[in-house]
């Protein structure tokens, strides 16, 4: 079935540096991929979105990239805050009204002060 | 705008019964879907409904159910509860579906013993 993984499970990061999350998925057809942040006792909430007609996005410190032949796709986040720390989860659908969306198993990002 | 709203924000049951889980969505919205959040198994999708309609479902068994009101609202029942159905259960309201970006509540916390 489908599959999304993402490494790494977790990350530990000096604040100021940057800090890559990747995921990779196994359907094909997939061609819509979200981001989402969670901070404790809160539901995930949208940080960034890439559509499959797109390489990369950027919104401010945050940078998405996205590689259909490999079926990789990447968050990148620069310049870190401790606000950043969070546990983030990519995800990908068909990008259809009709699909379901799978989730990685998310990744916890720890910014040291 | 009002955000997602869940009811209620924690839930305690036993064994064998069953539960009603509450959602009402962003004005506007016209798709709710569902989704389990446990440690083991990260986020998981259980349905989506649009305008009164399910148009997707999850690889979760019968007793996960789910319905949606014309007012959008959507309500999930449990029945027969068993101790690994308990979890944080996150319900997300968007424009079109799960293809476009999702807005979650702040899940109920369901707790079986």
């Amino acid at each position: 079935g489908e599959n999304v993984e993402q490494h790494p499970s977790t990350l530990s990061v000096q604040e100021g540096d940057s800090a890559v999350i990747k995921c990779t998925y196994s359907d094909s057809a997939s061609n819509y991929f979200p981001w989402y942040k969670q901070e404790l006792g809160k539901g995930p909430q949208l940080i960034i979105d890439i559509r499959s007609n797109v390489g990369e996005k950027k919104d401010q410190r945050i940078a998405v990239t996205l590689n259909k032949t490999a079926k990789h796709f990447s968050l990148h986040i620069t310049e870190t805050q401790p606000e950043d720390s969070a546990v983030y989860f990519c995800a990908a659908s068909r990008g259809t009204s009709y699909d379901k969306v799978i989730f990685g198993p998310g990744t916890s990002l720890s910014v040291i002060p | 705008k009002a955000g997602v709203t869940q009811t209620p924000r924690y839930l305690i049951k036993t064994r064998g019964q069953q539960v009603t889980l509450s959602c009402s969505p962003i004005s506007g919205h016209r798709s709710v879907s569902w989704y389990q959040q446990t440690p083991g198994q990260g986020l998981q999708f259980l349905f989506e409904y649009f305008s009164e309609t399910q148009r997707n479902k999850g690889n979760f068994p019968g007793r996960f159910s789910g319905r949606q009101f014309s007012n959008s609202r959507s309500e999930m029942n449990v029945s027969t509860l068993e101790l690994g159905d308990s979890a944080l259960y996150l319900c997300a309201s968007s424009m079109t579906g799960v293809n476009s970006p999702l807005h979650f509540g702040n899940g109920t916390r369901l707790t079986v013993t």
